[in-house]
């Protein structure tokens, strides 16, 4: 049971560059989330999938795109990466119902847009 | 005001210490609160909820206090292992389910 897991663990792009970070989840969550965590800010939520086939804005979502593929995998993707999008990247799941707030995280991406 | 806020620290503490971090929030309707820990370059993990009538998990204990919109975390007998930044969290009422508000976090570090 490998939990969550990301790919890649590391990234250097140039200004400009697109990649697509990837995120997978095995224990049968139905809510997904990608935050970004910069020092000094803390977590902070760019986009969410409460459920397979629906995505909304988080706090910072300018510059990103989301995909909820499938129940399992949740990707995000920089069209046009910005030095200001360095940062560390978090994908997380969580149950429904009782349980929907605790959410089990990734072991992040660290990105950085030169 | 920050929706969320903590000391960030750093509590350097002897092993064997009884240390508190606490942790204020601005948003009155919220209900659900958190503790999770992240450790150096780690991804945060859940160390407990918070519930109205105050939790004990070992040496952990948490308190809420709604009228002071306060939450705490009482880590006893403090051992090596427990250095880590402690992050407070926060449901985000009126949002989806799992919107979650983090506060920045607060160091631990706990010397031999």
């Amino acid at each position: 049971n490998a939990g969550v897991t990301q790919t890649p663990k590391f990234q250097v792009l140039k200004t400009g560059q697109s990649m697509t970070l990837q995120c997978a989840q095995d224990m049968n969550h139905n809510s997904m989330y990608w935050y970004r965590q910069d020092p000094g800010m803390g977590l902070r939520l760019i986009y969410y999938s409460a459920s397979e086939g629906t995505t909304d804005k988080g706090e910072v979502p300018n510059g990103y795109n989301v995909s909820r593929l499938n129940k399992r995998e949740f990707s995000l993707r920089l069209e046009s990466a910005a030095p200001s999008q360095t940062s560390v990247y978090f994908c997380a799941s969580s149950a429904q119902g009782a349980r929907s707030y605790e959410q089990y995280f990734g072991p992040g991406t660290r990105l950085t847009v030169t | 005001r920050k929706e969320v806020e903590q000391d960030p620290g750093p509590f350097n503490v002897p092993e064997g210490a009884t240390v508190a971090f606490n942790c204020t929030y601005s948003n009155s309707a919220s209900q659900s609160f958190f503790w999770y820990r992240q450790d150096c370059r780690k991804e945060p993990k859940l160390l407990m909820s918070v519930y109205s009538s105050g939790n004990e998990d070992g040496r952990f204990t948490a308190q809420l206090n709604r009228a002071s919109q306060y939450i705490s975390l009482l880590i006893r007998d403090s051992k090596l292992s427990d250095s880590a930044t402690y992050l407070c969290v926060v449901n985000h009422y009126g949002g989806s389910q799992g919107n979650l508000i983090f506060g920045k976090g607060t160091k631990l570090s706990v010397k031999p």
